[in-house]
């Protein structure tokens, strides 16, 4: 079956920093990547949608600039959190629409932890 | 109003037992998304609906298009299928999904 990684499955570092999470369809192309966030008992949130060679399409209320996301091929999404701090920790998905499907394949998560 | 609602939010049941997870929508969906998240938090799509009913294994979910309903069935329940179920629409027209708040299903010994 499909198969979404992520990397690094989870990451403490120190407020002011930047995180990079990659995200890779292993055995398909992916035209279209999600991006989630998850905070502790609560549902998954749409943060941006990533499209192979163009920009990708942010949600209200979340910063462009602040969560940077690069769809440089049609198996690797990277989402960097710069200047993290901790109200940004939480719980980073992505997932991928495999082309001509509608199914869309969920990574296995990156917990990042800001102290 | 959220435009997904799961009920119920939370479920004990011993091992065995038959399970029903019901999800409600307000929007024109093209399609509806079971998932499951373990405690570690990786998901794992179950089903892709957009009308009638599938089955795998002990798991069956079916969808009524016209009454905006989907449930998720589960037979002769296990401890491993303790998990939380998100049941997620994408709305016609468009790629992005909707996810309802899920249910966190504790199955007992």
């Amino acid at each position: 079956g499909a198969v979404v990684s992520q990397h690094p499955s989870w990451v403490i570092c120190k407020s002011g920093t930047s995180v990079k999470i990659e995200c890779r369809s292993l055995d398909f192309q992916a035209t279209t990547m999600f991006w989630y966030r998850q905070f502790p008992k609560q549902s998954l949130m749409l943060m941006a949608t990533s499209n192979e060679g163009s920009k990708a399409t942010y949600e209200q209320g979340v910063e462009k600039d602040k969560f940077l996301i690069n769809h440089a091929s049609l198996t690797l999404s990277t989402l960097t959190v710069t200047s993290a701090h901790p109200e940004d920790s939480s719980f980073y998905i992505c997932s991928a629409n495999r082309a001509s499907t509608d199914t869309q394949y969920f990574g296995p998560g990156t917990r990042l932890t800001v102290l | 109003k959220n435009e997904v609602e799961q009920s119920p939010q939370n479920l004990t049941a011993q091992e065995g037992e038959f399970i029903t997870i019901n999800c409600s929508y307000s929007v024109g969906i093209s399609a509806l998304h079971w998932l499951q998240q373990h405690p570690g938090g990786g998901i794992v799509s179950l089903f892709m609906l957009s009308s009638g009913k599938k089955k795998h294994g002990r798991l069956i979910a079916t969808i009524n298009i016209q009454e905006k309903h989907s449930s998720l069935h589960i037979t002769a329940s296990h401890p491993r299928d303790s998990a939380v179920y998100i049941c997620a629409v994408r709305s016609s027209g468009g790629e992005k999904l909707t996810f309802g708040t899920g249910t966190r299903l504790t199955i007992i010994p």
